[in-house]
């Protein structure tokens, strides 16, 4: 059974930083691209990132470009995205998730699973 | 970036009803476009891929169809456990915007 689990989520003030993991199983964790989503309390589902299988590609959200950096470590089945110069609109439930496939942007793509996510809160 | 508009953005329904929700792009993206339930507390789930392929588990009432712009998510038959969000999301183009989500609730 395919699993995400997400962890690191934490209260910040405005202008810290955090690490977000997710622990992948079940799969050939570098076979695939991951994703980051993320959702502000009662409101949708804002795509954050992605990272191809190898590590070798990312992309970014043009609101957290700058700030975060994705990576995964394919030998400790690992996806991670390191969080900088936090801001209060950054508080959210953050969701790792499978893509289709190993390449990050196909057109042909989806998120399947997801992890249970992790909250991440910016506040003083 | 391309926008995704659901509609309605709530829903009131009964038990064995049938539901549409619409979901219209800002600019075409072929049949890339996939469908997620997500109940209060969870993670969204995939039900439906390029538009129309339903996910393995997923019951056969769900079904997706559209291409272009335009595209439907319908429930055949409403049953207790599809009271959820649903949320239309593209892969044409990045970044990967969703709809802003539509509620399915008991009438």
């Amino acid at each position: 059974e395919v699993q995400l689990l997400e962890s690191g989520g934490d209260l910040v003030q405005p202008g810290g930083s955090l690490r977000l993991s997710c622990a992948a199983s079940g799969f050939t964790f570098s076979s695939y691209a991951m994703s980051w989503v993320r959702q502000a309390p009662g409101k949708g589902l804002e795509w954050v990132s992605v990272i191809s299988g190898s590590g070798g590609s990312t992309y970014y959200a043009d609101s957290v470009r700058g700030r975060f950096t994705i990576s995964r470590d394919n030998s400790r089945n690992t996806l991670y995205l390191q969080m900088n110069s936090l801001r209060a609109e950054d508080t959210a439930v953050y969701y790792c998730a499978k893509d289709a496939s190993n390449a990050p942007l196909p057109m042909l793509d989806w998120f399947d699973p997801w992890g249970q996510g992790t909250l991440v809160t910016v506040s003083s | 970036d391309i926008q995704m508009t659901q509609s309605p953005s709530s829903l009131s329904a009964s038990v064995g009803d049938r539901v549409t929700i619409t979901c219209r792009a800002s600019q075409s993206i072929s049949s890339y476009l996939n469908w997620y339930q997500q109940k209060p507390g969870k993670a969204p789930k995939l039900l439906i891929s390029a538009a129309s392929s339903l996910q393995s588990g997923v019951p056969q009432r769900f079904s997706g169809s559209g291409s272009g712009t335009d595209f439907t998510l319908t429930i055949s038959s409403l049953q207790p456990e599809d009271f959820a969000t649903y949320y239309c999301q593209q892969t044409y183009s990045t970044p990967r915007t969703f709809g802003q989500g539509t509620k399915v609730e008991i009438k």
